[in-house]
């Protein structure tokens, strides 16, 4: 079966500080990868996805960057934090796009507070 | 881009009570997915929608696809205290990305 991974859990940085955060998935290959932030009680804004690796589509200009170095990971980026890139980071994956493996699966997600 | 209309954006019941919620598209989509994130967790995979008209059930849950394709709803009998937590549908045009609607935040009195 499948599963996705996301660390850390939780991460408190100051502003200015570079982030890095991982997502990995075992139990399939080739997944298309997504990258979404949560603002509290907000819904989900679609970040980055990818559907190969070193293949990566920006939905939304910021001081965020995505990498995917290989098949099954995914790295969400910054090199100076803002205050305003607190929030709940979320992974997730999927299969082939308009297929019947479509579904999203979503990791358990990175807290994030910039003070 | 493409989007997805979510109404309500809170909903407060009565445990007991029923609760709906609506998703719209301007354009015809090919599908619909239905999400629920509890508090503090991660959004999961409740059910998608594909044909025109289509309904399906899950326990009290019941989950509509318009006849024209253009809408659905989430509609759930008698809720209980395990319902909170904020659901997202979610919808595709072809073969482009799933795009998410806002989302509805349920929370309920019991």
């Amino acid at each position: 079966s499948q599963t996705i991974h996301q660390w850390p859990a939780t991460l408190v940085q100051p502003v200015g500080s570079p982030l890095s955060l991982e997502c990995t998935v075992e139990g399939t290959s080739n997944p298309n990868l997504y990258w979404y932030r949560q603002a509290a009680g907000r819904g989900l804004q679609l970040l980055f996805y990818s559907v190969g690796i070193g293949q990566i589509s920006s939905e939304v200009p910021q001081n965020l960057s995505a990498s995917r170095p290989q098949d099954r990971q995914f790295i969400l980026s910054s090199k100076k934090l803002l205050l305003s890139d607190s929030g709940f980071y979320l992974c997730a994956w999927s299969g082939v796009a308009g297929g019947r493996t479509d579904t999203q699966y979503f990791g358990p997600g990175t807290r994030l507070t910039v003070l | 881009g493409q989007q997805v209309m979510q109404i309500p954006q809170y909903q407060h019941v009565q445990e007991g009570e029923d609760f709906t919620t609506y998703c719209n598209s301007s354009t015809t989509l090919s599908n619909i997915q239905w999400y629920k994130q509890r508090p503090g967790g991660h959004p999961v995979f409740l059910i998608q929608l594909v044909k025109s008209g289509e309904v399906k059930k899950q326990k009290r849950l019941t989950f509509q696809f318009g006849e024209a394709k253009k809408n659905s709803s989430l509609h759930i009998t008698a809720t209980q205290t395990t319902d909170v937590g904020t659901y997202f549908c979610a919808g595709r045009w072809g073969a482009q990305k799933l795009v998410f609607g806002q989302g509805t935040r349920l929370t309920i009195n019991p």
